[in-house]
C-alpha cells in the first residue's frame, strides 16, 4: 500500500491564482482530513470528510473548498490564493468504527503564495 | 474542547528514558489522549493513545494520572532518530464528528 499520497510536493502561486491540492489514500478509509501547518505551529484542521459525498468545515475553512466524490480522493481547492495561505498542507485519513483512532498522514505540500 | 499544555522543548541523552509531560486539566470523561510525533516537517506519525489506563506499545508507554488531568509519554531508550516534535492531543467525539485538537507540541532533542 502506498498509504496517503499528496501532489504536488511544492508549489509557488501568485496572489489571486487558483490551484487544487490532490490527496489519495489506498487504505479504504472512510475519514479524510486536510490540515495546514504554519511555521513553528501545530496543525489546524481545514476540512474533513466522514465518507464519500460528506464534507464538513474544520477550524480554518475560509478560502478553501473540498469535495469527496470517491472514498480514495479528497482534493483541496484554493480559489483566490492569498499570502496568508502560505503554509504546509497535510492530508490524512483514518478508519471508522475502530477504537484505535490513528490518522495516517501524507508527506505534505509546501505552498508559497507571493 | 479540552486543550493541552506541553513544555516547548526538552533534551534527553541517547539511551536514556525520555519523559514528556502533558497537562489536559479540562479533559472530559469521553475524551481520549493521543500522542503523535513529527520528524523534521514530515507528516505526523501516531505513537499511542489512552483513555484512563496506562498503555504500552512497541514505541512508547503512556501514563495517565488517576484524575486524568495530565499524562506522560515515555520513550524508554531514546535514540537520535527520536528527535522530533511530540504532540499531545485530545480527541473529541461527537457522533460522526471526530476531530483532533493540536497544540504546539514539545520539541525533543536527543543528544549523543
Amino acid at each position: 500500500n502506498a498509504g496517503v499520497t499528496q501532489t504536488p510536493k511544492f508549489r509557488i502561486l501568485k496572489i489571486g491564482q487558483s490551484m487544487t491540492l490532490q490527496c489519495t489514500q489506498d487504505m479504504n478509509h472512510n475519514y479524510m482530513y486536510w490540515y495546514r501547518q504554519d511555521p513553528g505551529m501545530g496543525l489546524k484542521l481545514i476540512y474533513y470528510s466522514v465518507g464519500a459525498g460528506i464534507t464538513d468545515k474544520g477550524e480554518v475553512p475560509n478560502g478553501y473548498n473540498v469535495s469527496r466524490s470517491t472514498t480514495e480522493d479528497f482534493p483541496l481547492r484554493l480559489e483566490l490564493a492569498a499570502p496568508s495561505q502560505t503554509s504546509v498542507y497535510f492530508c490524512a485519513s483514518s478508519s471508522r468504527g475502530v477504537l484505535r483512532y490513528e490518522q495516517y498522514f501524507g508527506p505534505g505540500t509546501r505552498l508559497t503564495v507571493t | 474542547d479540552a486543550k493541552t499544555t506541553q513544555p516547548p522543548s526538552m533534551d534527553c541523552a541517547e539511551g536514556r528514558a525520555a519523559n514528556l509531560p502533558c497537562n489536559h486539566s479540562t479533559i472530559s470523561g469521553n475524551e481520549y489522549v493521543y500522542w503523535y510525533r513529527q520528524i523534521h516537517s514530515q507528516g505526523p506519525q501516531y505513537i499511542i493513545h489512552g483513555l484512563k489506563n496506562n498503555e504500552t506499545n512497541e514505541m512508547a508507554s503512556l501514563i495517565i494520572t488517576e484524575d486524568r488531568k495530565s499524562s506522560t509519554l515515555i520513550l524508554p531508550h531514546a535514540t537520535l532518530r527520536d528527535t522530533a516534535v511530540y504532540y499531545c492531543i485530545v480527541r473529541v467525539d461527537g457522533g460522526n464528528n471526530r476531530k483532533l485538537i493540536w497544540g504546539l507540541g514539545t520539541s525533543l532533542a536527543v543528544n549523543p
